[in-house]
């Protein structure tokens, strides 16, 4: 299947700074990614989809502002988290998607980035 | 609305006993369903998925899972747990394939040995 790498594994941040997260596509172009976030012995929950070149699209109740993703190239998508604060604390998931042969049949999911706020 | 609804939380099975978990959904058009495992803080593997075709379908690591249309479910199984098998487990939908997914709440499962 395709590989999807997340970088980076963990991060722990102090309140009041920004941290990127990455999410590359390694043999593939991903013509879309997604961004999830998993709360603690949670199921996930679908953040933004991001088609390159565009805007992403984000969820209800998911602030842009603060959650800035960018899609700028095929094979990278990266998500900003802003201002973090401890409740920004959690398990975020990338997922993408390619346009032809298997990979346009499923998303391939990253390995999570666990951000911690202090 | 759309949803995945996974009625048990926590399940503890034998190792060599059989398994499943079940996944009902409710999808206004027709899902494309995906199971997923999760080892503790790490990201997603895929077990299997259906789109359409044989009802039966066949995974990794063993396990297989029914599409039931007439009670909306999409139950997983596996014949033999193995210890290694502990782990969280995720049942998701999609509108097609490709596209974002709806998850469950998952099933953590624990093997005794």
């Amino acid at each position: 299947g395709a590989v999807v790498s997340q970088h980076p594994s963990r991060v722990i941040c102090k309140s009041g700074t920004s941290v990127k997260i990455e999410c590359r596509s390694l043999d593939f172009q991903a013509t879309t990614m997604f961004w999830y976030r998993q709360f603690p012995k949670q199921s996930l929950m679908l953040m933004a989809t991001s088609n390159e070149g565009s805007k992403a699209t984000y969820e209800q109740g998911v602030e842009k502002d603060k959650f800035l993703i960018n899609h700028a190239s095929l094979t990278l998508s990266t998500l900003t988290v802003t201002s973090a604060h401890p409740e920004d604390s959690s398990f975020y998931i990338c997922s993408a998607r390619g346009n032809r042969g298997q990979i346009n049949t499923e998303a391939f999911f990253g390995q999570g980035t666990r951000l911690t706020v202090v | 609305a759309q949803s995945v609804t996974q009625p048990d939380i926590h399940i503890t099975v034998s190792e060599g006993a059989s398994l499943e978990l079940r996944c009902n959904y409710s999808y206004g058009a027709t899902p494309y369903l995906f199971w997923y495992v999760q080892s503790p803080g790490q990201g997603l593997q895929l077990l299997l998925k259906y789109f359409s075709g044989d009802t039966l379908v066949q995974g990794i690591k063993g396990f297989e899972a029914e599409f039931k249309r007439s009670q909306s479910s999409f139950n997983l199984r596996k014949p033999s747990v193995h210890w290694s098998d502990a782990a969280e487990y995720f049942c998701a939908v999609g509108a097609k394939a490709g596209t974002a997914l709806i998850f469950g709440k998952g099933t953590t499962l624990s093997v005794s040995s």
